[in-house]
């Protein structure tokens, strides 16, 4: 089984600033047709999870433009450009090459 | 617009069989989709549950697998979760979702139904 692993489990943000977090993991995502079948979830609080990217650099429609994902083979990082205060929430990378799992999320906070 | 719903009771005794259903509205459940379960227990990480496709053809974790049933009223455009044997660690709440074919991304989620084991 895929085991997924995220990077920093907390990270207290300021609005405006860059933000970035990693996510590992054991073995490649990279399928034989070229895409990484990782995918990046925001789960604001009381809320259902949403998608945000998809194949590892793809944003999700409606998804804003300071969200950016990257990576290829067991290392992916999503980066917001600048952040903002309605991007507060747990953040989860997903393997999608196999049966799914998730990474144990990164929450994210305003300092 | 795509739109699933979860039902079913928010209360199952201990080593009792938790019911859930996911109808669900704006897409076929025929659709070139899975259709998905995916748990949260309280204060915690996803776990994914298992699939299902309109054919019948369907996917579980492991962890679950020997307790887990997912089935699919393709008359009544829904899916549904059958877990039986549980215990409080599956107090949780349950989401359903669809999974695309291609890219399989979880691209809508229901609400969420909160489901407590408690006798």
């Amino acid at each position: 089984d895929i085991v997924m692993t995220q990077s920093p489990l907390s990270l207290p943000v300021t609005p405006g600033e860059p933000a970035s977090i990693s996510c590992r993991s054991s073995q490649s995502l990279l399928h034989s047709n070229g895409y990484n079948y990782l995918n990046w979830y925001l789960q604001k609080p009381g809320k259902s999870p949403h998608l945000l990217i998809y194949l590892g650099s793809n944003r999700a429609s409606g998804v804003p433009d300071r969200f950016s994902g990257s990576g290829s083979g067991t290392d992916f990082t999503l980066k917001i450009s600048r952040v903002e205060a309605e991007d507060v929430g747990v953040y989860y990378c997903m393997q999608a090459l196999e049966t799914p799992a998730f990474g144990p999320g990164t929450k994210v906070d305003i300092k | 617009q795509v739109q699933l719903q979860e039902s079913g009771p928010g209360l199952v005794k201990p080593w009792g069989t938790l019911s859930l259903t996911c109808a669900v509205s704006g897409d076929s459940i025929s659709s070139s989709n899975w259709w998905s379960w995916v748990r949260q227990p309280p204060g915690k990480g996803l776990e994914w549950i298992g699939e299902i496709y309109h054919s019948g053809s369907s996917n579980y974790n492991a962890s679950l697998k020997s307790r887990v049933t997912i089935s699919v009223d393709k008359s009544k455009n829904q899916f549904s979760l059958r877990l039986t044997s549980v215990t409080a660690a599956d107090t949780a709440v349950y989401y359903c979702a669809r999974k695309g074919y291609n890219y399989g991304d979880f691209d809508y989620w229901g609400q969420g139904t909160l489901v407590t084991v408690s006798s």
